[in-house]
């Protein structure tokens, strides 16, 4: 099962910044958060992760609270383009498990 | 790079043929992964190698798959007998090590009739 819970869908204005929030309460300390994204029929694109600090690249801005127990994924400015799922996931840092466990996502529509 | 790549990109095949998909990794990622997407489960973990070695294959529905890793250039999945269920949109994933951030092909879209 996924250890995270997101709204199932979110609508944007083009131009304006998106922020797809993620619940994640049981999360433990050396587990990351992980953001991926899949655009219609194309395979899941790997946007950004964070550990305990907020972190910035040239795609997107994560904000980790400080307890951990939630995230925000933010678009600064999205484009039509951005219109996809997108997949908040806890992925432990330990040991040799690896396997990515995704949820059902936010559907994210950027409208014109 | 070129990425992840995948083939055959489309698969259209008849119940009880064998289909085998293929996948070639990032250069010099160690870790390679198949996942499997429906619109029933969504996406989902079939197996994965480290080093060429199966690591979990607990994700592989049943006997009728089977995925190898010859080398650290190329993995295969493959199905035997295919039956209709099998459709879904295959997809193939590396990582530099298992832990760390996962790259995904474009997928193969199997459809068996």
């Amino acid at each position: 099962d996924a250890k995270t819970t997101q709204p199932p869908s979110m609508d944007c204005a083009e131009g304006r910044a998106a922020n797809l929030p993620c619940n994640h309460s049981t999360i433990s300390g050396n587990e990351y958060v992980y953001w991926y994204r899949q655009i219609h029929s194309q395979g899941p694109q790997y946007i950004i992760h964070g550990l305990k600090n907020n972190e910035t690249n040239e795609m997107a801005s994560l904000i980790i609270t400080e307890d951990r127990k939630s995230s925000t994924l933010i678009l600064p400015h999205a484009t039509l383009r951005d219109t996809a799922v997108y997949y908040c996931i806890v992925l432990s840092a330990l040991g040799s498990q690896g396997n990515l466990i995704f949820g059902k996502g936010t559907k994210l529509s950027v409208k014109p | 790079d070129a990425g992840v790549i995948q083939s055959p990109r489309h698969e259209v095949t008849e119940m009880g043929q064998e289909v085998t998909l293929r996948c070639k990794p990032i250069s010099g990622h160690n870790s390679l992964f198949w996942y499997r997407q429906t619109m029933m489960r969504g996406l989902e973990l079939l197996i994965y190698f480290n080093n060429n070695v199966p690591i979990d294959d607990s994700g592989m529905p049943e006997d009728r798959f089977s995925a190898k890793m010859p080398n650290a250039s190329f993995s295969t999945l493959k199905i035997q007998p295919s039956e209709p269920r099998d459709s879904a949109v295959y997809f193939c994933a590396s990582s530099f090590r298992s832990q760390e951030t996962q790259y995904f092909g474009p997928g193969t879209r199997l459809l068996v009739l």
